[in-house]
């Protein structure tokens, strides 16, 4: 079974800092992984997606994540935050399956929560 | 924009009562996935079915806990008896079959169980 790991709980930025959120997952076979974002008393909304080609990914308002198979990692970054960044972030990964194929359920990490100062 | 509709959005019960939450998923798709957030255990799978048969269910307590998709636009998410540690947030998402596509959650159902 596969397992994802945030490393960073709670992360509190100023406006304009850059940011990187870790997340490294355990499966011994290839992975599809997300970056979702959830804002206050909202529903998850996908930031990226990264599914083969270029490890380096870019998603919706300015964040990229980069995947680096050898370190079972896919961080998050963005160079400079603003406060309507202020949100909970999940890293999340489900199994690519060759045989059979489909959308398997996603296995989440336990997020980052998110708050940048003005 | 297509949506995940879930209703109702909240939800407030005694103890033992039937809890029976809805999801519309977005036209076309034909996985959907029933996810469980709590502060302790973060986001958890539930249950998903494929063309509305259920491909896995082993994330779900099965003796109160049930899951069906009556037809391809309707799954249904029921609890009986509900017990306080049902409460939760419950999302429904849904997605194309084909590997490794995202999936589009709905607002959920935030459940309390008094």
């Amino acid at each position: 079974a596969q397992s994802v790991s945030q490393h960073n709980h709670h992360v509190i930025l100023s406006e304009a800092a850059s940011l990187e959120l870790g997340c490294n997952y355990s499966y011994g076979g290839t992975v599809n992984l997300f970056w979702y974002v959830q804002y206050p008393g909202q529903h998850l909304q996908l930031l990226l997606k990264y599914f083969s080609g270029d490890p380096l990914v870019k998603g919706i308002k300015g964040f990229e994540a980069e995947f680096i198979k050898s370190k079972f990692s896919f961080n998050l970054r963005k160079p400079s935050v603003q406060w309507s960044d202020t949100a909970e972030y999940f890293c999340a990964v489900n199994a690519r399956r060759y045989s059979g194929g489909g959308a398997d359920g996603l296995t989440f990490g336990k997020g980052t929560h998110l708050i940048i100062q003005p | 924009d297509a949506r995940v509709t879930q209703t109702p959005r909240h939800k407030v019960t005694e103890m033992g009562q039937e809890v029976t939450m809805r999801c519309q998923p977005i036209l076309g798709h034909n996985t959907v996935f029933w996810y469980r957030q709590t502060m302790m255990q973060g986001l958890e799978l539930l249950a998903y079915f494929r063309n509305r048969a259920p491909l896995d269910d082993s994330g779900m307590p099965k003796d109160r806990f049930s899951a069906e998709m009556p037809d391809a636009t309707l799954a249904t998410l029921k609890i009986q008896p509900s017990e306080p540690r049902d409460s939760a947030v419950y999302f429904c998402a849904s997605g194309l079959g084909t590997g490794g596509q995202p999936q589009h959650f709905g607002d959920g159902t935030r459940l309390s169980i008094l």
